[in-house]
């Protein structure tokens, strides 16, 4: 059974602060791995993209792989109100995507 | 403007009820897929197409019935649906099956199903 972990939440940071979403996932043959936004009422929309071991930013955004963990996390930098939602976490094997349970995300003013 | 669109956006039905969900895409995609998606679980694959072709059926209920007429349109009929069948239903496509970082899922708003 593939499956991708996250923490549903939520996680409640000050605005300007680091927010930090982490996953796990089960599937040694997942190769790339995927962070979806989701604001409520909406369809998830991907923000990242990783599939090599390390770092990846993107604007305020940062996706980080541990593949011998087996852990995947992204970091949301100055974080602002407008960053509440949803966050899903997706692992890709073949060519079936396995979602996590996503993870809320409030930025407080 | 998402490029997939699905209606309705809500449905509210009774158990002995049939209807159906439609999703359209509009971005020339091969790959079309039917997820739900139920309040703290993990968005779950119901159904993959690929250029018209079913390559998933992952163990739903037969009163779940896909239908992909062409690459551009999916259905999902419903037919004696259970109060637990009640979900967000969303829709995507993308160019190659799974997707990629750099051509990823597109995904609909949904239909919001209610089942009485």
């Amino acid at each position: 059974q593939k499956e991708v972990e996250q923490n549903s939440g939520p996680l409640s940071v000050p605005e300007g602060a680091i927010a930090s979403l982490n996953c796990t996932y089960s599937d040694r043959g997942s190769q790339s791995f995927f962070w979806y936004r989701q604001y409520s009422g909406k369809s998830p929309e991907l923000i990242m993209f990783i599939y090599s071991n390390g770092d990846k930013e993107d604007g305020r955004f940062t996706a980080q792989l541990n593949k011998a963990s087996q852990y995947v996390s992204l970091l949301i930098r100055d974080s602002q109100p407008s960053d509440s939602a949803t966050y899903l976490c997706a692992g890709l094997g073949s060519y079936i995507p396995t979602f996590g349970r996503g993870t809320s995300l409030i930025v407080h003013p | 403007e998402t490029g997939v669109t699905q209606t309705p956006r809500h449905l509210v039905m009774g158990m002995t009820n049939k209807k159906s969900l439609k999703c359209e895409q509009h971005l020339g995609h091969n790959a079309m897929y039917w997820y739900k998606q139920s309040a703290k679980k993990p968005l779950e694959l119901m159904f993959v197409y690929s250029l018209e072709e079913r390559v998933e059926n992952n163990s739903v209920p037969s009163r779940f019935s896909p239908e992909c007429p062409n690459s551009s349109h999916l259905f999902l009929h419903l037919h004696t649906l259970q109060p637990e069948d009640s979900a967000l239903y969303l829709c995507a496509s993308s160019q190659r099956l799974g997707g990629t970082g750099n051509q990823p899922q597109h995904f609909g708003d949904g239909t919001r199903l209610s089942i009485l």
